[in-house]
């Protein structure tokens, strides 16, 4: 099983359509992200949590609420989906790293959002 | 505007060879800089990093080195395989990790047989 699972990994809903990502993980990290990846723009940061009780908007969270259920689960909703959301979303889990003296990140495979 | 930045979308090199993946910065607080690799229908994977105290580090086939004067780094990938072929992101971060990553917006490249 994978460490960071998503899920759905493919989705297409309509527009005004609410809907929730969802991202699970078995490595114990307390660090959590949302990232978003659009053609030739990388990927940007949507929001962040540090543990349970701490939530933080990133670069581009406008249209977009998270919650953070446990120390495992981090979901990403999309209140009302218009067409500019189309994207591909990943969800982040990131630990300190004593061999880099810093965080290490690991990814999940992603979600691929399509609204129409 | 970008912090990161990487300003070749794509790059094309036979198997062998080298390639060399370029990436600037213009954030002076970012210390520690990673390469991540993306195939397809997968998320993106570590590669290698490098913290701001260091100009240079090595992991088998694949060397990062760090011109903190330029705010540039580079990734030199030797001898080049078709396996390579991917998209890479160069991203970095400041405050000794206690900051975000922040990424580029990424370079495919492709190792011709």
């Amino acid at each position: 099983d994978a460490d960071v699972t998503q899920t759905p990994r493919n989705r297409i809903t309509k527009t005004g359509k609410r809907i929730m990502l969802e991202c699970s993980q078995t490595k114990g990290h307390d660090r959590m992200y949302w990232y978003r990846q659009d053609p030739g723009l990388g990927l940007r940061l949507i929001y962040y949590s540090f543990d349970v009780k701490d939530i933080n908007k990133g670069e581009i969270s406008d249209g977009y609420s998270v919650s953070r259920q446990a120390q495992a689960k981090f979901s990403l909703s999309l209140e009302s989906a218009i067409p500019n959301q189309t994207a591909l979303y990943f969800c982040a889990t990131s630990v300190w790293d004593s061999r880099y003296a810093n965080y290490g990140y690991t990814f999940g495979s992603g979600t691929r959002l399509t609204v129409v | 505007d970008q912090q990161v930045k990487q300003n070749s979308p794509s790059l094309s090199v036979q198997e062998g060879r080298i390639s060399i993946l370029n990436c600037d910065y213009t954030n002076s607080m970012f210390d520690y800089f990673l390469w991540y690799k993306k195939y397809p229908a997968e998320g993106p994977t570590f590669l290698i990093s490098i913290s701001s105290i260091k100009d240079k580090n090595e992991d088998g086939r694949f060397t990062v080195f760090l011109n903190k004067s330029a705010k540039h780094l580079s990734l030199h990938i030797v001898p080049s395989q078709p396996g390579d072929s991917a998209v890479y992101f160069c991203a970095a971060s400041g405050q000794g990790g206690s900051e975000k990553l922040v990424f580029g917006k990424g370079t495919k490249l492709t190792v011709n047989p």
